[in-house]
């Protein structure tokens, strides 16, 4: 199975700071049809996951532009350009490209 | 509107069975793949199954195969995780997500709560 790790697992920002979350995986992501199939969620608490990011570097719909994702085989990225206070929650990365789909371990994000 | 209704969980012993459906609606369900993933209580995200539109392709991570089965039935637009032989390791909470874009979690229901306890 393909190993997504995240770092960090606990992510301290202050308010209008920026934030940024690594994901890894331990097999390359691009699939045969060219794309790669690398997903960003927010779970904020008490709620379900909602996609931010779908391969790679695309918002979803309705997600405000500070959140950005960019990488590229098996290193990938998500930025915050400003933390605010509706993005407390867990992070998770997901790759759709080998069988069984796989998540990151999630990371923490919080405020100091 | 996109909406994803889980129901059907509940509390079960160990080596029990459960099925559970996701109700679907404010789209053509037939036309989209669609998963299950779960979340066991302070834990992480866990794919468990994935069903294309048709049905005609159908995946299952390897912690429920051959104890899980899910389907669809695209005239009631509902999908369906059948569970059996439960363990205490399954309880979590049971999610269908819609994928959008080609690719998994576009939508997602609220979540449905499977307790494996004797």
């Amino acid at each position: 199975d393909v190993v997504m790790t995240q770092s960090p697992l606990s992510l301290p920002v202050t308010l209008g700071q920026p934030a940024s979350i690594s994901c890894k995986s331990s097999q390359g992501l691009v699939y045969s049809d060219g794309d790669t199939y690398l997903n960003w969620f927010q779970q904020r608490p008490g709620q379900s996951p909602r996609r931010l990011i779908y391969k790679v570097s695309n918002r979803d719909p309705g997600v405000p532009d500070r959140f950005s994702g960019s990488g590229s085989g098996t290193d990938f990225t998500l930025k915050i350009s400003r933390v605010e206070a509706e993005d407390v929650g867990v992070y998770y990365c997901m790759q759709g490209t080998h069988w069984p789909v796989t998540f990151g371990q999630g990371t923490r994000l919080e405020f100091k | 509107e996109v909406q994803l209704e889980e129901s059907g969980g509940g509390l079960v012993q160990p080596g029990g069975s459960l099925t559970l459906t996701c109700a679907a609606s404010g789209f053509t369900f037939s036309r989209y793949t669609m998963n299950w993933v779960r979340q066991a209580p302070g834990k992480g995200l866990e794919w468990v199954s994935y069903i294309r539109g048709a049905g005609t392709s159908i995946h299952y991570a390897d912690s429920v195969k051959g104890r899980f089965t899910i389907s669809r039935d695209n005239a009631k637009n509902s999908l369906y995780l059948q569970m059996n032989s439960l363990r205490d390791e399954d309880t979590a909470v049971y999610y269908c997500t819609r994928e959008d874009f080609g690719t998994l979690g576009g939508y997602w229901g609220q979540g449905t709560l499977v307790t494996v306890s004797s």
